[in-house]
């Protein structure tokens, strides 16, 4: 069974604190993501990234960093958590294009509180 | 810019009824699409998509429908069970491109027994 776990499903950091989420996926993807999910606003990209040590942006990167140093770990950095930045962040994984669908397999999400 | 619109945020259907789920999209670039559906404090877990190729695309309960020049497409549930009661979200992507995949912002189905 495939699976993508995420560090912390509840987390509560302060203004200002750097933060470390982190997410393994045990099905040897390539394509790892970073989405935050806020109400009326759906799914939204932060990063990517299509192999180790190779990132990108998606639509919303501002204030985030990303880190891929295995294959199977991606970790999302806020360097100084702000308030706006309280959210639920899911993280997924997939195959490269050609090798599959675009079907992504996502964790359970971490429920961040900036406080 | 939204580029996948899912213009309901909520419906309510009863028990056995037929749920159809609505989504549009304005990139013409797109040529694959998916659905996924959500339950709270879960991951979205993928329930079936559709090439651009075809039009229909059939798994059990749950078929998609695209109308490719309405830039159109539709999940209905025959017959809705209180256990599709979830958030489901239209995701759509470029194969041109990474394998990016962009969201809409979701319905919320209620299905009443």
């Amino acid at each position: 069974d495939v699976k993508v776990t995420q560090s912390s499903r509840y987390l509560v950091k302060r203004t200002g604190e750097k933060v470390f989420l982190e997410c393994v996926q045990d099905m040897d993807h390539e394509n790892m993501f970073w989405y935050r999910q806020d109400p009326g606003l759906g799914l939204r990209l932060i990063y990517f990234s299509y192999d180790v040590k190779m990132k990108e942006k998606g639509d919303i990167p501002e204030g985030y960093s990303v880190s891929r140093e295995k294959k199977e770990r991606f970790s999302l950095i806020l360097e100084s958590a702000s308030t706006n930045q309280t959210s639920m962040y899911l993280c997924a994984s997939s195959l490269l294009p050609g090798q599959g669908s675009y079907e992504q397999y996502f964790g359970p999400g971490t429920r961040l509180t900036v406080t | 810019d939204q580029q996948v619109k899912q213009n309901s945020p909520s419906l309510s259907v009863q028990e056995g009824r037929i749920s159809i789920l609505n989504c549009d999209y304005t990139n013409s670039m797109f040529d694959y699409f998916l659905w996924y559906k959500k339950y709270p404090a879960e991951g979205p877990t993928f329930l079936i998509s559709i090439s651009s190729i075809k039009d229909k695309n059939e798994d059990g309960r749950f078929t998609v429908f695209l109308n490719k020049s309405a830039k159109h497409l539709s999940l209905h549930i025959v017959p809705s069970q209180p256990g599709d009661s979830a958030v489901y979200f239209c995701a759509a992507a470029d194969s041109g491109g990474y394998q990016k995949v962009t969201f809409g912002i979701g319905t919320k189905l209620q299905v009443i027994p």
